[in-house]
């Protein structure tokens, strides 16, 4: 398996700009997790997915952040407008049923200027 | 406020000593816990874990140890390699059952350096 695939990479973007971060799970996994790092906080819970439907979304800092799993293969975490406190890694996880670890992603470096 | 805390930064330890790596939590709902390291430019990988039932647990090199009465956890990694050099992050979660299924609190991470 791939692992958890994640696009883009690195993204620059100007503040006030719309920005979409994307994930692949890996394949059967149902548990689908959105974090961000930062160095004053480590790593944060943003929101989770179970079967495709939203469980918990109480890390999502604020309204400008959204994230949708339309399927079982995709997610996507939606910064709109982005502002340069959003500057951060954001990193998708999965894991399947059971008590496992979750799988990460390599995460996605954005940086709003 | 922080449920899981790493209160050292940092770590900085000689090849082939001993590394001790610290963490404390608050919640006591949290009776599953693990340990992730990080290379840059890459996501956290699993190494190591534990349940509320044990207080130790073993991995080669790497031991995890858990006080619950102190609620406090450390991974223990001896003998300690330049390639273990990363952050580390522990992360606790509650056992199954309701919304908070799977849900990991990670602490802030350590940055360990071991030197040739």
């Amino acid at each position: 398996d791939a692992g958890v695939i994640q696009s883009p990479r690195h993204e620059v973007t100007e503040m006030g700009q719309e920005v979409t971060l994307r994930c692949k799970p890996i394949s059967g996994h149902d548990y689908l997790f959105w974090y961000r790092q930062t160095m004053m906080r480590g790593l944060e819970l943003l929101i989770y997915f179970n079967n495709n439907v939203p469980i918990d979304d109480s890390g999502m800092p604020e309204d400008r952040f959204s994230a949708k799993m339309p399927n079982a293969s995709f997610s996507t975490l939606k910064i709109q407008p982005s502002e340069p406190r959003d500057s951060a890694v954001y990193f998708c996880a999965s894991h399947d049923r059971g008590f496992d670890t979750q799988y990460f992603g390599p995460g996605t470096r954005l940086t709003v200027l | 406020d922080q449920q899981v805390k790493q209160n050292s930064p940092s770590l900085s330890v000689q090849e082939g000593r001993i590394s001790i790596l610290n963490c404390v939590y608050t919640n006591s709902m949290f009776d599953y816990f693990l340990w992730y390291k990080k290379y840059p430019a890459e996501g956290p990988t699993f190494l190591i874990s534990i349940s509320s039932i044990k207080d130790k647990n073993e991995d080669g090199r790497f031991t995890v140890f858990l006080n619950k009465s102190a609620k406090h956890l450390s991974l223990h990694i001896v003998p300690s390699q330049p390639g273990d050099s990363a952050v580390y992050f522990c992360a606790a979660s509650p056992l199954a059952g309701g919304t908070s299924y799977g849900k990991l609190t990670f602490g802030q991470g350590t940055i360990l350096t071991v030197h040739p």
